[in-house]
């Protein structure tokens, strides 16, 4: 059964930068990408973008381009989400998931575009 | 805003049905792309309910279901218990967006 545990959680200030790290275990790992997902407080969830482990090109929400940077591979099967000039809005959980596919903007490829399993969460406070 | 149209809030007594509505565009939903369905409970990871618009992964009770038509997508819950109480969330891609994930708002369910 695949298993991604991610890091423990942050206190950041206006300006800093945080990483996350995501690291997976278990029946790995096929033709799978990793993706980013957060939650702010009182909000819903929010797709930040994903890396392909197999050669690490990775698609980024146009919300976070400039500001996030997902690194990570099979080497290691561990991953890492970046978020740079942090703001108090970002105050969130951000999780990591797995899918066995990817969508482009004419269709899916690969076996599956639905995320699971999930990390447990980080929560990454950004406070003066 | 969502990309996901859903409702804030549902609710229903033990053992009743309700439905949660995920309306879209000609972008995302309407233009083939696969529905899926998770279910959040505070503190937890989100649950994959719901894959490629109408099937259960298992070990989900088939009280769940999942449809789809056009623009929209509908989660259906029979036999409502306590432990369904949860927030609900719809997700698929959009072309107008490069292939990007999109989610619904979520919907909060009330089992009263």
């Amino acid at each position: 059964q695949v298993q991604l545990v991610q890091s423990g959680a942050e206190v950041k200030k206006p300006g800093a930068s945080v990483k996350v790290s995501c690291k997976a275990s278990g029946n790995t790992f096929i033709n799978y990408y990793i993706h980013w997902v957060r939650q702010a407080p009182g909000q819903g969830l929010e797709w930040m973008g994903r890396i392909n482990p197999s050669g690490g090109s990775t698609t980024y929400a146009q919300k976070f381009q400039g500001r996030v940077t997902m690194t990570g591979g099979t080497s290691t099967s561990t991953f890492y989400m970046e978020l740079t000039s942090l703001i108090s809005e970002d105050t969130a959980v951000y999780y990591c998931a797995r899918t066995r596919g990817y969508c482009s903007s004419t269709r899916c490829f690969g076996t599956s575009n639905w995320f699971d399993p999930w990390g447990q969460g980080t929560l990454v406070t950004v406070s003066p | 805003q969502s990309v996901l149209t859903q409702p804030p809030s549902v609710s229903g007594a033990p053992g009743q049905r309700v439905t949660i509505s995920c309306t879209g565009s000609s972008s995302n939903i309407g233009a083939g792309y696969d529905v899926h369905w998770y279910q959040h409970l505070p503190g937890t990871a989100p649950k994959l309910l719901i894959y490629s618009d109408t099937n259960r992964p298992s070990g989900v009770p088939d009280r769940f279901s999942g449809s789809k038509s056009g623009t929209s997508a509908s989660l259906a819950i029979t036999g409502l218990q306590a432990e369904d109480e949860a927030d609900y969330y719809c997700q698929s891609y959009d072309s107008s967006l490069s292939g990007q994930g999109v989610f619904g708002g979520g919907t909060k369910l009330t089992v009263l």
